[in-house]
């Protein structure tokens, strides 16, 4: 079946401007996750979505960025007001489950690239 | 707190050598732990993870990670390294136990393998 897919693959902005990026997880995946990676800060935790439990959020760097999850699908994240340092790589993972079980590994998609100018 | 520490953010060898890379570990509760590789232009793929049971664990393409308790490693090894196997290497901590369910990544392994 298909995998994690994310849109877009590349994106350029301007300082100030908002974003929106898209995930779609794996059919049935209950868990998604937001992860950054970037240059000299490797990859961290954004935000989680387990189900329709709210959202962990603790990972969220400033109140510029946000993230939702329609109909416990896809999920987008928004990032307003861009600064320079948003620069990386927006990944996004998803999950069957939210254990420790075989089934509960997180597949990753490709990341959309966002360049801040 | 979790946190993984990557020992070598750049690892030559050459194509038949043994393939070694070191990951420590930092965790307040009994830590469950990754290896993810990425490919160019790719997304994260996971190798390999220890949860409980076993400490040597065996993944796929031929790696394998043994948990030392003692030393809080994770280190991530394979007898022969293939040219297939230059990619970037990422050691990850599970937040689970402490009731989250975020990964936390050290900064990357990247793996050259010389012909």
């Amino acid at each position: 079946g298909a995998g994690v897919s994310q849109s877009p693959s590349n994106k350029v902005t301007e300082k100030g401007k908002d974003v929106e990026l898209r995930c779609d997880p794996i059919s049935g995946h209950t868990a998604l996750y937001w992860y950054r990676q970037s240059l000299g800060q490797g990859l961290e935790f954004l935000i989680y979505f387990q189900g329709n439990s709210a959202p962990d959020k603790s990972g969220l760097p400033s109140d510029r960025f946000s993230a939702e999850r329609t109909g416990g699908s896809v999920s987008t994240l928004t990032i307003q007001r861009t600064q320079q340092e948003d620069s990386a790589v927006y990944l996004c993972a998803s999950s069957f489950g939210a254990g420790t079980s075989s089934t509960d590994t997180q597949y990753f998609g490709p990341g959309t690239r966002l360049t801040v100018l | 707190a979790q946190s993984v520490t990557q020992l070598g953010s750049h690892v030559s060898v050459s194509e038949g050598a043994l393939v070694l890379l070191r990951c420590n570990y930092s965790s307040s509760v009994p830590p469950y732990l990754f290896w993810y590789v990425q490919y160019p232009n790719q997304g994260l793929q996971l190798l390999l993870k220890y949860t409980t049971g076993a400490t040597l664990v065996k993944g796929i393409n031929g790696f394998e990670a043994e948990f030392k308790k003692s030393e809080t490693s994770f280190h991530l090894t394979k007898p022969s390294a293939h040219m297939s196997d230059a990619a970037e290497y990422f050691c990850a901590v599970s937040a689970i136990r402490t009731g989250a369910n975020n990964l936390f990544f050290g900064t990357g392994t990247r793996l050259t393998v010389i012909p």
